[in-house]
């Protein structure tokens, strides 16, 4: 049971462009909602965050924006860098559950000079 | 630059031998978490420790794996004996709930170890 998909394993973007990334998730008890960004051989590291009193945070290129309606949110980066190319993550969570997250499978971007 | 940190990186073993990997979270951090990395499944939890007691083991193969906070420093995951099926990354994660109860919270991974089982 995947309560958090990422359905797009990957993206390819040119430099400059805005990068979206899609994740739906099926828990209606989620409130809270990240992005982490993944590196080769290294661990994820938080991107940015939202609570489901919000429908949109913003910080640099990168905004998120949460449509709890229909359960999905998104990531949108702009301008997409070559940098930028990592996996990225969308993990949930809710307060009952206390800090456990659930993550999605993940969307690998490549950024091209 | 607070970190959590994992040893060993890289661990290479033949089938049923004991394995075991260690994390440190960030000092001052009240949760743990372990996940385990693979191609099929992403990111899945295995276990999770609140105030170094055990909240969530429901992730993990109970026969074989065991998690314990021997001190707020110190996170171990063992396996014992370990399967082919166990080759993946484990990453440990460490976070602090605000209000102490349990309220969602950022997580901060350690940079994994990818455990290889031949």
């Amino acid at each position: 049971d995947q309560q958090v998909k990422q359905n797009s394993p990957s993206l390819s973007v040119q430099e400059g462009r805005i990068s979206i990334l899609n994740c739906d998730y099926t828990n209606s008890m989620f409130d809270y909602f990240l992005w982490y960004k993944k590196y080769p051989a290294e661990g994820p590291t938080f991107l940015i965050s939202i609570s489901s009193i919000k429908d949109k945070n913003e910080d640099g290129r990168f905004t998120v924006f949460l449509n709890k309606s229909a359960k999905h949110l998104s990531l949108h980066i702009v301008p997409s860098q070559p940098g930028d190319s990592a996996v990225y993550f969308c993990a949930s969570g809710y307060k009952a559950a206390g800090n456990k997250l659930t993550f999605g499978g993940g969307t690998r971007v490549l950024v091209k000079p | 630059d607070a970190r959590v940190t994992q040893t060993p990186r890289h661990k290479v073993t033949e089938m049923g031998q004991e394995v075991t990997m260690r994390c440190q979270p960030i000092l001052g951090h009240n949760t743990v978490f372990w996940y385990r990395q693979t191609m099929m499944q992403g990111l899945e939890l295995l276990a999770y420790f609140r105030n170094r007691a055990p909240l969530d083991d429901s992730g993990m193969p109970k026969d074989r794996f065991s998690a314990e906070m021997p001190d707020a420093t110190l996170a171990t995951l063992k396996i014992q004996p370990s399967e082919p099926r166990d080759s993946a990354v484990y990453f440990c994660a460490s976070g602090l709930t605000a209000d102490g109860k349990g309220a969602a919270d950022t997580q901060y991974f350690g940079p994994g170890t990818r455990l290889t089982v031949l």
